[in-house]
C-alpha cells in the first residue's frame, strides 16, 4: 500500500512552454502533498506544500506564479511549471502524507525529470 | 550552519563490512527523524524512522542523540544491494500538525564492492 505515482516520468520541452506534472496517491487519501526539487548532487528542497481545497504554501524563493499548484482532490495534486526555462531543468518529486499512519509518513512519487532546451 | 549535515562520502566498503553514517541537525525543536535511501536518479524511499531510544530493523540500526543533535545509521553485514545514497531527514515543522517541510541532508553515498 501507500503508492504514489507521478506523470510524466520524463519531459523534454522548449524554453517558454508550460509543463504540467501530476502526482497521485493511488491507495490512500492525502490531504497534504508536497513538491520537491532536486538539482544534480544537491539535496531535495521543498518547493511548496499543497493542501486539498486550499491554496498552496510556497517556500521562500519559490515563485508561486511560476510554479502553479492545484490540489483539487484528496488523491491528486498538479504542479505546472509556466514558461519553463533551462534553469528550471531539474528532478521534481512529489510526496503525499499518509495521515492514516502514526507519524504521518510521507510517501514519494517516482519523480519527473524535466529538461528545458 | 546547514540545517542537516552529512558526510558526503563516498564510502567504499567490501561486502560484509559494517558501515556507519552520521548526521547533525541544527533545529533543536525537530521532532521527527528519518533515514531515507535514494538510488541513482530515483526518488527517496523511507528506510526507517529514528526513535529516541534507538531502533533496529534487521541489519540497520538507527540512533538519536537529542542533546548533541546527532543521528546515526549503522549497517551491518553490508550487501551489494545496499549501494545507494543515504539521506538524513529531519522535520522542519515547529508546531504540531502536519509533518511537512522535511529537511533533507545532501546524503552520504555508499558503494559496496564484491
Amino acid at each position: 500500500g501507500a503508492v504514489v505515482s507521478q506523470h510524466p516520468s520524463r519531459v523534454i520541452c522548449k524554453s517558454g512552454t508550460s509543463v504540467k506534472i501530476e502526482c497521485r496517491s493511488l491507495d490512500f487519501q492525502a490531504t497534504t502533498m508536497f513538491w520537491y526539487r532536486q538539482f544534480p548532487k544537491q539535496s531535495l528542497m521543498l518547493m511548496a506544500t499543497s493542501n486539498e481545497g486550499s491554496k498552496a504554501t510556497y517556500e521562500q524563493g519559490v515563485e508561486k506564479d511560476k510554479f502553479l499548484i492545484n490540489h483539487a482532490s484528496l488523491t491528486l495534486s498538479t504542479l505546472t511549471v509556466t514558461s519553463a526555462h533551462p534553469e528550471d531543468s531539474s528532478f521534481y518529486i512529489c510526496s503525499a502524507e499518509h495521515s492514516g499512519t502514526v507519524t504521518d509518513t510521507q510517501y514519494f512519487g517516482p519523480g519527473t525529470r524535466l529538461t528545458v532546451l | 550552519r546547514k540545517e542537516v549535515e552529512q558526510d558526503p562520502g563516498p564510502f567504499n566498503v567490501p561486502e560484509g563490512a559494517t558501515v556507519a553514517f552520521n548526521c547533525t541537525y541544527s533545529n533543536s525543536a525537530s521532532q521527527s527523524f528519518f533515514w531515507y535511501r535514494q538510488d541513482c536518479r530515483k526518488e527517496p524511499k523511507l528506510l526507517m524512522s529514528v526513535y529516541s531510544s534507538g531502533n533496529e530493523d534487521g541489519r540497520f540500526t538507527a540512533q538519536l542523540n537529542r542533546a548533541s543533535q546527532y543521528i546515526s545509521l549503522l549497517i551491518r553485514d553490508s550487501k551489494l544491494s545496499d549501494s545507494a545514497t543515504y539521506l538524513c531527514v529531519v522535520n522542519g515543522q515547529l508546531n504540531g500538525g502536519s509533518q511537512g517541510n522535511l529537511i533533507f541532508g545532501k546524503g552520504t553515498k555508499l558503494s559496496v564492492k564484491p
